[in-house]
């Protein structure tokens, strides 16, 4: 298994402005996924973010709008861009450990754009 | 395109009871991974338990088990001896994991999530 961390935990943006969301892993791992989840719906992913390659982005998500970094193989940010009301979510990274395929979880990042 | 469908937006069930949630996918994969997640009011992505399609056997952890029916494509949560801490929304998920269609790219599918309450 492991642990994730997210920063922040929630926050209130103000349109047009940006917000990095920090994920950190208490172990290494290859795969990290960042994830969205509107109010009362499932979680839908935004793009995959393997350490030393380009993330790889869902059909509806583009880099322009949210930029991922993974510098290492502990660590991933995910941006909000250019922000709008329509992005009010919840973010959620994600790992996957061993060789069971499971993802393991962070607290989420609650994001209210006003 | 792999889909996860849980046909049950909302279940309740007496305290110590038993309830079941279902599950049903579709896929053209012969391996694959399949979980059900628990998540809480506090929002924390829970893993309940996991199976994997090659193995016959159902999985079982503590008072969750599964009833996994490979052919039919189904693959229900059993919860026994239900607690007011069970009470969240359940996602079961889909993997594909490692196949030689899917190398490199071991994306998570989500169902649509029930919504489990606990009667006292």
């Amino acid at each position: 298994s492991a642990v994730i961390s997210q920063k922040p935990s929630r926050d209130i943006c103000q349109r047009g402005t940006s917000l990095t969301i920090q994920c950190q892993v208490d172990s290494q791992v290859t795969m990290m996924f960042w994830y969205r989840q509107q109010p009362g719906q499932s979680l839908t992913l935004i793009a995959t973010a393997n350490q030393g390659s380009e993330a790889t982005y869902e059909s509806g998500f583009v880099i322009d709008k949210f930029p991922i970094s993974r510098p290492n193989l502990t660590f991933s940010t995910l941006t909000v861009s250019n922000m709008s009301p329509e992005d009010s979510s919840i973010y959620l990274c994600s790992a996957q450990t061993g060789t069971g395929y499971e993802q393991y979880f962070g607290p989420g990042t609650r994001l209210t754009v006003t | 395109a792999q889909t996860v469908t849980q046909s049950q937006p909302e279940m309740s069930v007496q305290e110590a009871e038993t309830v079941t949630l279902s599950c049903t996918y579709d896929t053209s994969e012969s391996d694959y991974y399949l979980f059900w997640y628990k998540q809480p009011p506090s929002r924390q992505m829970i893993l309940v338990i996991r199976q994997e399609a090659y193995k016959q056997q159902n999985a079982t952890e503590n008072r969750f088990s599964v009833n996994f029916q490979k052919a039919a494509k189904s693959f229900s949560l059993k919860i026994s001896d239900s607690q007011l801490g069970d009470a969240a929304m359940y996602f079961c998920a889909y993997n594909e994991g490692g196949s030689t269609s899917n190398f490199g790219n071991e994306k998570l599918t989500f169902g649509t999530g029930t919504r489990l309450t606990i009667i006292p």
